[in-house]
């Protein structure tokens, strides 16, 4: 069955390093896939969107990058502060009618200490 | 220009009880999808609804069901509660109906149900 995998345990960072969060999946070749953060109690919030067919994507401090070959997507936080702590999800969708077909990680959560 | 809201934010039930939750998409949106999410866990799939047409439904029981009114707004209805029914429920809008924007969905703060 389709399965995605993200970093289970907590990823405790010192402020200012690089935080790399992973996202791995089986039986499953998504056309796009997305990352979100979501702090407590409040509804994910869209970071990016990345193509089967680019293999990096790039935002402010973010950094996506896609390889469908060992299907595996990195998200890099390049000089972390204390604000990026939250729960990284990544979701992965087919394509055309991909709405019905998005699948979630269960996410990571992410602390950067001062 | 209002985000995606969800309503109520909170609301406890008792098993065996029929929950109402509306959710007003961002103006100009015509699709609206709900998810549960489970503590600790990434949010599920429930519905899609796109101009008010159903586009997509998850692996729920037909405990759960929801509309599209005309004006775009959602209502997800969840009938015979149960425990397990215990989560916070999510309303994302999008501006396209299949295909995934640049901008990806845009969410509410959800509302979280607790079932005693």
């Amino acid at each position: 069955s389709q399965k995605i995998e993200q970093n289970s345990e907590a990823l405790n960072i010192q402020e200012g390093k690089t935080a790399t969060l992973t996202c791995n999946y089986t039986n499953y070749s998504p056309a796009y896939l997305q990352w979100y953060r979501q702090d407590p109690g409040r509804g994910p919030v869209f970071l990016l969107l990345i193509r089967e067919n680019e293999k990096e994507k790039r935002k402010e401090r973010l950094k996506v990058t896609f390889d469908t070959t060992l299907k595996q997507s990195l998200f890099h936080i390049t000089a972390s502060q204390p604000a990026d702590s939250a729960t990284y999800l990544c979701a992965l969708l087919p394509g055309y009618s991909s709405a019905s077909k998005i699948i979630f990680g269960s996410g990571t959560r992410l602390s950067i200490r001062p | 220009d209002a985000g995606v809201t969800q309503s109520p934010t909170h609301l406890i039930k008792t098993r065996g009880q029929q929950v109402t939750l509306r959710c007003s998409p961002i103006s100009g949106h015509k699709s609206v999808s709900w998810y549960q999410q489970v503590l600790g866990q990434g949010p599920q799939f429930i519905f899609q609804y796109y101009e008010k047409e159903e586009r997509g439904r998850g692996n729920f029981p037909d405990r759960f069901s929801a509309r599209q009114f005309p004006n775009y707004s959602s209502e997800l209805n969840v009938n015979a509660l149960l425990l397990g029914d215990s989560a916070l429920y999510l309303c994302a809008s999008s501006s396209m109906g299949d295909l995934p924007s640049n901008y990806g969905y845009t969410f509410g703060s959800g509302t979280r149900l607790t079932v005693v």
